[in-house]
C-alpha cells in the first residue's frame, strides 16, 4: 500500500514570495491533515479536512495561508506572502476518517521550507 | 487546555542499555495516547498507542502504559539498538476526538555502539 506522498521535499524561497505544497493521501482515506513542525518543536495542526470539507482550521494563519482539497483527494497548502517564521517542515497526514475511535494518522515525509 | 510535556533531550545511551523517555499530559476526560518516531530524513511513524487507562501499548520491543492517576505515558525499551536512534514524540488525541493530535516537543535518542 502506498503511503502519503508529498512534494516538493525541499523548498528555499525569499520572504514575501509565495510557495505551494502538494499532498496525496493514502487511497481511501477521508481525513487529511496539514501540520507545521518548527525546528525543535512537535508538529502543530494547521488544518483538517474531512473529504473536501474543512473540519478545523483554527490555527491556520488565514491572512497568508490557504489550503484546499478539491474532489476530496489531493490537497495543496499555499503560503502567500511567506515570512521568515514560516521556515519549518510541513507534514501531511491522512486517516480513514471513521466516526469515533482513536484511529491512526499516517504521515508523509514532509516538505522542508526555508524562507530567507 | 490540552498539552503534552516530554523530557528534554538529547538522550544518549550505549547499545543494549535500558531506555525511558518520560511523557506527561494535561487533558480533560480520557484522551488516547500515542508515541510516534521520526527517523532521520523520514516522516513520523506510529510506534504504539493506548486508548484507555491501564492499557499497555507495545511494538518493536517498546512499551508504554497509560497511567491516568499520574497522567503519564512513559516510553520504555529494555535493550536499545543503534537503529533506534531517532526523535520520539508523545502525543494525545483529546476525548472529543476531533482528530487534532497534540504533540510534545520531541526527544532525540542517540544510541552509540
Amino acid at each position: 500500500e502506498a503511503g502519503v506522498a508529498q512534494s516538493p521535499r525541499y523548498k528555499i524561497i525569499e520572504k514575501r514570495q509565495s510557495v505551494a505544497f502538494w499532498c496525496n493521501p493514502i487511497s481511501g482515506h477521508a481525513t487529511l491533515y496539514w501540520y507545521q513542525q518548527i525546528l525543535g518543536q512537535g508538529p502543530k495542526l494547521l488544518i483538517q479536512f474531512q473529504n473536501n470539507g474543512v473540519v478545523d482550521d483554527s490555527q491556520l494563519p488565514k491572512d497568508r495561508f490557504s489550503a484546499e482539497r478539491l474532489k476530496g483527494v489531493d490537497s495543496t497548502l499555499k503560503i502567500q506572502p511567506a515570512k521568515l517564521e514560516d521556515s519549518a517542515v510541513y507534514l501531511c497526514a491522512s486517516s480513514l476518517g471513521l466516526a469515533g475511535g482513536s484511529e491512526t494518522q499516517y504521515f508523509g515525509p514532509g516538505t522542508r521550507l526555508l524562507v530567507l | 487546555g490540552n498539552s503534552v510535556t516530554q523530557m528534554e533531550g538529547p538522550v544518549t545511551l550505549s547499545e543494549e542499555a535500558f531506555l525511558t523517555i518520560n511523557c506527561t499530559y494535561t487533558a480533560t476526560g480520557y484522551p488516547s495516547l500515542f508515541w510516534y518516531v521520526q527517523y532521520p530524513g523520514e516522516g513520523l511513524q506510529l510506534l504504539l498507542k493506548a486508548t484507555k487507562a491501564d492499557d499497555k501499548g507495545s511494538n518493536k520491543g517498546f512499551e508504554a502504559t497509560y497511567r491516568k492517576e499520574t497522567t503519564s505515558f512513559h516510553l520504555e525499551k529494555g535493550s536499545v539498538q543503534v537503529s533506534d536512534s531517532a526523535v520520539y514524540f508523545c502525543a494525545l488525541l483529546p476525548s472529543s476526538n476531533t482528530g487534532k493530535l497534540i504533540f510534545g516537543q520531541g526527544t532525540t535518542l542517540q544510541v552509540k555502539p
